[in-house]
């Protein structure tokens, strides 16, 4: 069975950092794109970035509002997603979810989801 | 950016109908598009992928349509359970992205 967990959400200041993670299980990780995704209270989905699979050197994509202050990285040993967060703004509370993202032909569409973690910025 | 814009916001229907959302991209995409339903405090689950292709596990009363900007989500024969928020996404390019979503509801 796939699972996606997430852990490390909570309030923080604005101003500060967080790290989120998302462990992993039922599927070859390093195969997989992960991605995530936020969700403002009440609102839709946003694309946060993506780490690509290890077959294109775990490279990574951001969102234009998250560049320069969100970094994603993986750690393959733990087969682990991790989002570390800085500079943390008002606007970005939101629920995070990670997914898991399969590629073939040509095409890379999300696959399986976590619950999600709340991160709630505010002072 | 390319900006997905779905129609309607919001619908009511009632079990046994069959409903359509639509969706449109501000420049083509091929059939790089998904279908997402999210139902309330849970996490988004993937139906259909490549425009018209449904995961596995995802019954046949789910269809999908359309290519180039245009799309189409059909459900048929609604159930309870069917009722949720649909979000159309494009993957043809970064940033990817969401339309606003279609809440579908209970007449």
């Amino acid at each position: 069975e796939v699972q996606l967990v997430e852990s490390g959400g909570g309030l923080v200041q604005p101003g500060g950092s967080l790290s989120l993670s998302c462990a992993a299980s039922g599927f070859i990780f390093s195969d997989y794109y992960m991605d995530w995704v936020r969700q403002a209270p009440g609102k839709g989905l946003e694309w946060v970035g993506r780490s690509r699979n290890k077959a294109n050197s775990y490279t990574t994509e951001y969102a234009a509002s998250v560049k320069g202050r969100f970094t994603i990285f993986r750690d393959e040993s733990k087969d682990s997603l991790f989002l570390q967060m800085n500079s943390l703004k008002t606007e970005d509370t939101a629920v995070y979810f990670c997914a898991g993202t399969y590629c073939g032909g040509g095409h890379c569409y999300f696959v399986y989801w976590g619950q999600g973690t709340l991160v709630t910025v505010s002072s | 950016d390319i900006q997905m814009t779905q129609s309607p916001s919001s619908l009511s229907a009632s079990v046994g109908d069959s409903v359509t959302i639509t969706c449109r991209a501000s420049q083509g995409i091929s059939n790089y598009l998904a279908w997402i339903q999210q139902k309330p405090g849970e996490a988004p689950k993937s139906l259909i992928y490549t425009a018209s292709s449904l995961h596995s596990g995802v019954p046949s009363k789910f269809s999908g349509g359309g290519s180039g900007t245009d799309f189409t989500l059909t459900i048929s024969s609604l159930q309870p359970e069917d009722f949720a928020t649909y979000y159309c996404q494009q993957y043809k390019s970064y940033p990817l992205t969401f339309g606003g979503g279609t809440k579908v509801e209970i007449k």
